[in-house]
């Protein structure tokens, strides 16, 4: 099918570190992406990482990527309140559309 | 600031009414997308323009239609309208296709029907 997983919420403290996962589906996606959307705005593109690679960084973002798995996970070090939001991450597949194929969303909450 | 812009941010109408919602992509950039973000069916894939022309068709509704204008601004047409197609709708895009573009989105287009 065409599900990207991931869980809906987390709570993180302040300071700590987060890890939001997300597991696709198609082998052959060329690029794999992570949103964020703050209430009441749009999709701001946050990261992305090329099929090939196993890991990008990204200031406090780290992308990891296991493609026997099709597991993508997002970390973001000291965690402030400011990433409270929705994570999305996406696929886009080598097929004949450029569609992004988008998760449910994880709802990342940042408490003092 | 992505550098796609829509227009409305906003939108209420009524149910049967047609609406057109209108997207700028990013300077230099040659595809368009439109997505649909609604709270049972999450974001979804509507249609992409990559230079004036229709590349690929998702989950659109034949009661909606796009194009994509020399100037490469694209305009999302929605008639008939119903209760259910209240949703955010985003417009992306990227330098080019084929699985290789970078998408960036627009801030979206709230639509409310009523």
């Amino acid at each position: 099918g065409e599900d990207v997983e991931q869980s809906l919420f987390l709570s993180v403290r302040e300071g700590d570190s987060s890890v939001i996962n997300c597991t696709y589906t198609d082998s052959s996606s060329t690029y794999l992406y992570w949103y964020k959307q703050e209430p009441g705005a749009g999709l701001q593109l946050l990261t992305y990482i090329f099929s090939n690679m196993d890991m990008k960084q990204d200031q406090r973002l780290t992308v990891l990527l296991n493609k026997k798995d099709k597991h993508l996970s997002l970390r973001i070090a000291d965690t402030q309140t400011g990433d409270s939001a929705i994570y999305f991450c996406a696929e886009s597949r080598r097929d004949n559309t450029d569609k992004l194929i988008f998760g449910t969303g994880t709802r990342l909450q940042v408490f003092p | 600031d992505s550098g796609v812009t829509q227009t409305p941010k906003h939108l209420i109408t009524a149910t049967g009414q047609r609406v057109t919602l209108r997207c700028s992509p990013r300077s230099g950039d040659l595809s368009v997308y439109w997505y649909q973000q609604s709270l049972d069916q999450g974001l979804q894939f509507l249609i992409q323009y990559y230079n004036g022309e229709e590349r690929a068709k998702g989950n659109i509704l034949e009661r909606f239609s796009a194009q994509q204008f020399p100037d490469l601004h694209s305009e999302l047409n929605l008639s008939s309208l119903e209760l259910g197609d209240s949703a955010l709708y985003f417009c992306a895009s990227s330098v080019e296709g084929g699985g290789l573009g970078i998408q960036y989105f627009g801030a979206g287009t709230r639509l409310s029907v009523l």
